[in-house]
């Protein structure tokens, strides 16, 4: 069992629609982590909050907004999306010491996304 | 340029026989590398880490090996359970930027019963 949760676990969406994916941790880490994955492609890093703070941000369309609203939860906003945005949407977590090194991110199952 | 490599996108093994799965990188300013496994429709699962410090390190039946004047980690498996297939990606990152990793493409692993 995963201890980072994602919710939902699929979701169907039209380019026109506004929709968002949610994270939840209770781990205590205080950096959280936005991915997408395409398939039979690594994950590739969109977003990184650390103590409830945005801190990178990997040149990510306008059309994701991230938000933390507290330190175990995680949304990411979904707006005007294209076809291209079909893809699997990770969330992570990790403890927060120093810069992050040597801190292994943990990985919910992610938001299998369709645009139609 | 892909900075993280992993050369063999599938490898079968027999059970109770040892699974190695490598991992080169290019950028020697590397010194944190991680080993995730992934089954279909869930997430990576984080297994071992090590970093640039050491050469070794051991997890069960997990160890990692790092290289660091060939720029090569390995996964080594044993022994290997048909539980194992799944598809195994090395991560990397730089001290600089410790939550930035470098994913490989990935290998999927068959143990075969």
């Amino acid at each position: 069992d995963t201890e980072v949760t994602q919710t939902p676990k699929h979701l169907v969406m039209g380019m026109t629609n506004k929709k968002s994916l949610k994270c939840e941790q209770h781990m205590g880490h205080r950096a959280m982590y936005w991915y997408k994955q395409k398939a039979k492609k690594p994950p590739e890093l969109m977003f990184v909050y650390s103590y409830e703070k945005l801190s990178i941000n990997e040149s990510v369309p306008s059309r994701f907004s991230p938000e933390c609203p507290n330190s175990s939860l995680l949304n990411l906003h979904l707006h005007a999306l294209q076809p291209e945005d079909s893809a699997l949407y990770l969330c992570a977590s990790s403890q927060e010491k120093g810069s992050g090194w040597g801190q292994p991110q943990h990985f919910g199952d992610g938001t299998r996304l369709s645009i139609l | 340029d892909q900075q993280v490599k992993q050369n063999s996108p599938s490898l079968s093994v027999q059970e109770g026989r040892i699974s190695i799965l490598n991992c080169d990188y290019t950028n020697s300013m590397f010194d944190y590398f991680l080993w995730y496994k992934k089954y279909p429709a869930e997430g990576p699962t984080f297994l071992i880490s090590i970093s640039s410090i050491k050469d070794k390190n051991e997890d069960g039946r997990f160890t990692v090996f790092l290289n660091k004047s060939a720029k090569h980690l390995s996964l080594h498996i044993v022994p290997s359970q048909p539980g194992d297939s799944a598809v195994y990606f090395c991560a990397a990152s730089l001290s600089g930027s410790a939550r930035q990793l470098t994913f490989g493409s990935g290998t999927q692993l068959t143990v075969l019963p």
